[in-house]
């Protein structure tokens, strides 16, 4: 079966540094990656992801992703936090029809 | 064009009551998915359907039920309401597997006493 694992519950950032929230993913055959940005009180909006082709990805709100099949990661990236950047994120895994989610992570942006 | 809506967004049930989420969708997608969210615990598929006329069991799909009588809704039923189905629930749609993106709804916070 398919699986995702977001080893971070919590990542801490200051305004304006680089930020990476984690995924490493368990996959049979080929690996169909996405991820998610959930505000308080909101449903889950799409950001990004990964089918096939380039290994760097890019989303909304300048968010991108690398896919490392080596590592068998598909980490979330931003050069330059913000504020608003601040919410629950979650990666997940095609399974036949749906999607199986990682747990979440709660990035905190500070000013 | 709405994309995916949800009625009702909030509601408070005693145990053993009943009720029904309708999540409704646009987009003419064929897929269509019930989650819960539980601190925690990401998101979890309840049921989903790959047609109209169509549904089929989830990780979670114990004491619920659903039905997908046309194409654009998609309802979810709770017989008998109970504590451990306090929840969010939050319905998706998606095209052509497996490389559409799913779109989710607002989602619906039940409290079950």
């Amino acid at each position: 079966a398919q699986s995702v694992a977001q080893p971070e519950d919590q990542v801490n950032v200051a305004e304006g540094n680089p930020l990476t929230v984690k995924c490493t993913y368990s996959v049979s055959g080929n690996p169909y990656l996405f991820w998610y940005v959930q505000y308080p009180n909101r449903g889950l909006q799409f950001l990004l992801k990964y089918i096939t082709g380039d290994n760097l990805v890019k989303g909304s709100y300048g968010f991108e992703a690398e896919f490392n099949k080596s590592q068998t990661s598909f980490h979330l990236k931003k050069p330059s936090a913000l504020v608003s950047d601040s919410a629950l994120y979650f990666c997940a895994v095609r399974e036949v029809t749906a999607l199986i989610f990682g747990k979440g992570t709660t990035l905190s942006v500070s000013s | 064009n709405a994309g995916v809506t949800q009625t009702p967004k909030f509601r408070v049930l005693k145990t053993g009551q009943s009720m029904t989420l309708l999540c409704a969708q646009d987009m003419n997608h064929e897929y269509m998915y019930w989650y819960r969210q539980d601190p925690g615990m990401g998101l979890r598929l309840i049921h989903y359907s790959v047609g109209e006329g169509t549904t089929a069991k989830g990780e979670v799909p114990d004491g619920y039920n659903v039905s997908r009588l046309k194409k654009q809704n998609f309802l979810l039923g709770l017989e008998s309401a109970a504590p451990s189905q306090t929840s969010v629930y939050f319905c998706a749609s998606s095209g052509d597997i497996p490389t559409d993106t799913q779109y989710f709804g607002p989602g619906t916070r039940l409290t079950v006493l």
